[in-house]
């Protein structure tokens, strides 16, 4: 079946910098999802990107199908922005999911 | 507009107890799923539903079960549970067409 990977697993950053995560998968995909899991375990849904670039306010998402992967930005970084981030990758009916990376955002 | 909805929040069960986790979604998407999340990884596929009267096993089935007799509902059932089975459990769902999922709050069940 498809692997789907993360990096860097963990990262830790100073409030107001800027970062990079980056999601990998071995086949084509479907579709393509990131997640924030907040320190409560929630997952909010960040982005449905199966191509293309989406900006939402600080935030924004690349996937390049065709190369298999995708990239998350985070730009100033705040303190709520601290969980795990997960991409999710649509393979026929189903999705698999990364390992995550664990962000944590200091102040 | 709920969303997708999961009862309980909590639970603790004795070994070899059984239980069924709720989940319910008002979107009427035809696909719904059911993850398990292990501490500090990611999330695994249990079992899945493409709509109401069809399931298929995901990449983590044994121990549970799952029916679909509604297009609101997909309950899943634990039967004999085990100290394995401690988890938080997430349900989703997604329309036909878009590959976008919708999770519940979770449910953390603990096997004692």
């Amino acid at each position: 079946g498809i692997q789907v990977e993360q990096s860097p697993p963990d990262l830790i950053l100073q409030e107001g910098a800027n970062s990079t995560l980056r999601c990998n998968f071995s086949d084509s995909v479907n579709n393509l999802q990131w997640f924030h899991q907040n320190p409560w375990g929630q997952l909010i849904n960040l982005f449905y990107i199966p191509s293309g670039t989406k900006q939402n306010g600080r935030l924004s998402a690349t996937t390049v199908a065709t190369e298999r992967y995708s990239l998350l930005y985070i730009s100033s970084s705040q303190t709520t922005d601290s969980g795990v981030y997960f991409c999710a990758a649509a393979y026929g009916q189903n999705f698999v999911f990364g390992p995550g990376t664990r962000l944590s955002v200091l102040p | 507009n709920a969303g997708v909805t999961q009862t309980p929040k909590f639970r603790i069960l004795k070994i070899g107890q059984s239980m069924t986790l709720q989940c319910t979604q008002d979107m009427n998407h035809n696909y719904m799923y059911w993850y398990r999340q292990d501490p500090g990884m990611g999330l695994k596929l249990i079992y899945y539903s493409v709509g109401a009267g069809i399931t298929d096993k995901g990449e983590v089935p044994n121990g549970y079960n799952v029916s679909r007799s509604t297009t609101e509902d997909f309950p899943l059932r634990l039967e004999l549970a085990a100290p394995s089975q401690t988890s938080v459990y997430f349900c989703a769902s997604r329309d036909g067409i878009a590959y976008e999922q919708y999770f519940g709050p979770g449910t953390r069940l603990t096997v004692t």
